[in-house]
């Protein structure tokens, strides 16, 4: 089945305390983007990658890490997580850009004490 | 300003009724443009696509006017499932942008 798979899908942690989420595609996609949603906000864009070893800034980067080491593979890092990063967080990932379907993953449900 | 805008509604409609949303994009180098729909919180899931002047599935109508710079959804003769949140999307090669989403609710 062609999917987007998450880890985990609900956290809570404290200040401070290093994380990662994980993220899987299995439809051979070149594109892949980490997005965070909040009441009133919307979805923004964390991070993007174009292809392996290419990756770029969103909208919203700052406290976020990311890597493309592997195609299918799009990990999102917070290093030093703080409570303003207490969001739902989405991975999805298309065939490119412009005149592509994302599909996205379930979301992971982050709170930061 | 947003690169995408859209009234958040909420829109309360009856079963039946026929109701249309509008999004306004401000890159006018934006290709294409997508409606997604999202329940309660879950993953966003493509509902239509609108690269030239208008798209058509059955009860829902996307249509793209690039000279206004908005494109809209329509759904007609709504049905209690199609209450959701539905997101109007751009892209300006790179990224993608997204409107903050409106919500749609279908009374019996």
């Amino acid at each position: 089945e062609a999917q987007v798979t998450q880890n985990p899908r609900y956290l809570i942690t404290v200040t401070g305390k290093k994380l990662t989420v994980t993220c899987s595609q299995n439809m051979n996609h070149e594109y892949m983007s980490w997005y965070r949603q909040d009441p009133g906000l919307g979805l923004r864009q964390i991070y993007y990658s174009m292809n392996v070893e290419v990756t770029d800034k969103g909208d919203v980067p700052e406290g976020y890490k990311v890597s493309r080491k592997e195609k299918r593979n799009f990990p999102l890092i917070l290093e030093s997580p703080s409570p303003n990063q207490t969001s739902l967080y989405f991975c999805a990932s298309s065939r490119g850009t412009s005149y592509n379907e994302q599909f996205f993953g379930p979301g992971t449900r982050l709170t930061v004490l | 300003r947003k690169e995408v805008e859209q009234d958040p509604g909420p829109f309360n409609v009856p079963e039946g009724a026929t109701v249309a949303f509008n999004c306004t994009y401000s890159n006018s180098a934006s290709q294409s443009f997508f409606w997604y729909r999202q329940d309660c919180r879950k993953e966003p899931k493509l509902l239509m696509s609108v690269y030239s002047s208008g798209n058509e599935d059955g009860r829902f109508t996307a249509q793209l006017n690039r000279a206004s710079q908005y494109i809209s959804l329509l759904i007609r003769d709504s049905k209690l499932s199609d209450s959701a949140t539905y997101l109007c999307v751009g892209d300006t090669g790179n990224q993608f942008y997204f409107g903050t989403g409106t919500s749609l609710t279908v009374i019996p």
